[in-house]
C-alpha cells in the first residue's frame, strides 16, 4: 500500500517564475492538505481540498492556488515566486468520513528560489 | 486563533533513559485532538501519538505516553527507554474537533540521543 506521493522532491526557481508540486494522496484517502515549512520551524497551513473544492484556506496570499483532481491527488501552485517561497512543502492525506481521521504526511518538496 | 508553543528548541537524551517533551497550546474550545509527530531527517512527518480532548485517559503508544493537562492546556510526551532512532525533530500539532483538518503545529523540539 503506497503512502502519500510527492513530486518532485527537489525544485530550483528563479524569483518570479510560478511552480507546480503534485501530491497522491494514501489510497483510501480523499482529501489533501498542503503545508509550508520553511527552515527550522513547524509546518503551517496552506489549504486543504476535498470533493476537488478547497474546503479551508490559511493565512496565505493569492499567489498560492491548488486544484483536485478526480481520483483525489492534487497539485499545489505558486505563481510570482518570491525568495521567501524557498520552503519545504508538505502534503498531507486523510478520509473525509472518518471523524478522527488521522493525517498521513508525503517526505516533501524542497522548493529553492533564487 | 489557536497557538502552540513548544519552549525546549533542543534535548538531549542518553540511550535508554527517559526524556519529557513540553508543549502548551492555546484554545478556546472544548473539543480538539492533540498529536505528537516526528520528522527524522527523511522529512517524512510520523504520527507518533495521538490524545482526543474529551479522553481523560492518557494516550500510551509503546515507550512513547504523554501527559495531558487540559485545565492547564499542557500536552507533554515521554519517551522510555531511548533509542538512537528517536533521534528526530518532535512538532506538537493541535486540530479542531469541528473546524476542518487543519493542524496548527508548534516550532519543534530537536531530539538527540547520545549513545
Amino acid at each position: 500500500d503506497a503512502g502519500v506521493t510527492q513530486s518532485p522532491t527537489h525544485l530550483i526557481k528563479t524569483r518570479g517564475q510560478q511552480v507546480t508540486l503534485r501530491c497522491s494522496p494514501k489510497s483510501g484517502h480523499d482529501t489533501v492538505s498542503w503545508y509550508q515549512q520553511a527552515l527550522g520551524q513547524g509546518p503551517q497551513f496552506i489549504f486543504q481540498y476535498y470533493e476537488e473544492e478547497e474546503r479551508q484556506r490559511g493565512n496565505f496570499p493569492d499567489r498560492f492556488s491548488g486544484h483536485q483532481f478526480p481520483n483525489y491527488s492534487s497539485e499545489l501552485n505558486v505563481n510570482a515566486l518570491l525568495l521567501g517561497d524557498s520552503a519545504l512543502y508538505l502534503c498531507a492525506s486523510s478520509q473525509q468520513a472518518v471523524a478522527k481521521n488521522i493525517q498521513y504526511f508525503g517526505a516533501g518538496t524542497r522548493l529553492s528560489v533564487l | 486563533a489557536q497557538t502552540v508553543t513548544q519552549s525546549q528548541p533542543e534535548m538531549s537524551v542518553q540511550e535508554a533513559e527517559t526524556v519529557t517533551l513540553s508543549c502548551t497550546y492555546d484554545t478556546s474550545e472544548s473539543d480538539y485532538y492533540l498529536f505528537w509527530y516526528k520528522q527524522p531527517p527523511s522529512r517524512q512527518m510520523i504520527l507518533v501519538i495521538r490524545q482526543e480532548a474529551y479522553k481523560q485517559q492518557n494516550a500510551t503508544e509503546n515507550r512513547f505516553s504523554v501527559n495531558f493537562q487540559k485545565a492547564a492546556k499542557s500536552f507533554s510526551l515521554k519517551i522510555s527507554d531511548s533509542q538512537l532512532g528517536d533521534a528526530a525533530m518532535y512538532f506538537c500539532a493541535y486540530r479542531s474537533a469541528w473546524a476542518g483538518n487543519m493542524l496548527t503545529f508548534g516550532g519543534g523540539t530537536r531530539l538527540m540521543v547520545k549513545p
